[in-house]
């Protein structure tokens, strides 16, 4: 089993649509937790953190579910330039380690 | 700040030949930095960290012998990969950080093609 699985998707939504991603980890004891996008032939760039008692930074939501292992990302009123690879990151001690998960593309179409 | 730059971008090379990829801290000294490898459409996988003045520490399955890792300042890593083979054709990314455990900041990646 991987350590943090996503779904490949591709997600394929219109412009101003909502969309939301999930992604499991294996590793009960993991600390930390982020989103960060990457774009084609990119490096990855940090979205957002994630927290336990949820957080928002303006149209992206993110949660934690500790107890089923598995955060959340919601994007509402979905921008073209939100067309990207999501990738769920945790780390089980600090953030020398950190996992990445295979990504969750996105399209947004107009 | 915490800019973090490779180079070269992209590498075309033949079977057998050695390649050098750098990875350096433009704005902040980085006692920490790693190496990333990233085949498409799969995530990126650690594979060596180092500290600065220290021999790298490399994941499971990593050949230290083929991927050499040499972290000689706080501003610059390089990752040499010897006698490189098409199966090491690959996205290969670096992060730094300023101290062990702290937040990475990845270099924008260097896309190496072995024919």
């Amino acid at each position: 089993r991987k350590e943090v699985e996503q779904d490949p998707g591709p997600f394929n939504v219109p412009e101003g649509a909502t969309v939301a991603f999930n992604c499991t980890y294996s590793n009960s004891a993991s600390q930390s937790f982020f989103w960060y996008r990457q774009d084609c032939r990119k490096e990855p760039k940090l979205l957002m953190s994630v927290y336990s008692s949820g957080n928002e930074d303006g149209r992206f939501t993110a949660q934690l579910n500790r107890a089923s292992q598995y955060i959340s990302l919601l994007i509402r009123d979905s921008k073209l330039s939100d067309s990207a690879t999501y990738l769920c990151v945790v780390t089980s001690y600090n953030n020398n380690d950190m996992r990445f998960g295979a990504g969750t593309r996105l399209t947004v179409k107009p | 700040g915490a800019v973090v730059s490779q180079h070269p971008s992209r590498v075309i090379c033949k079977s057998g030949t050695s390649v050098k990829i750098e990875c350096r801290s433009l704005d902040f000294q980085a006692t920490t930095m790693f190496w990333y490898r990233q085949f498409p459409k799969q995530s990126l996988m650690l594979m060596a960290t180092s500290n600065e003045g220290s021999k790298a520490t490399y994941e499971q399955g990593v050949e230290k012998d083929k991927f050499l890792i040499n972290h000689a300042s706080l501003t610059l890593s390089t990752l040499t990969v010897t006698s490189a083979h098409p199966e090491d054709s690959s996205f290969y990314i670096c992060s730094a950080s300023f101290s062990e455990g702290e937040t990475q900041y990845f270099g924008p990646g260097t896309r190496l093609l072995v024919l």
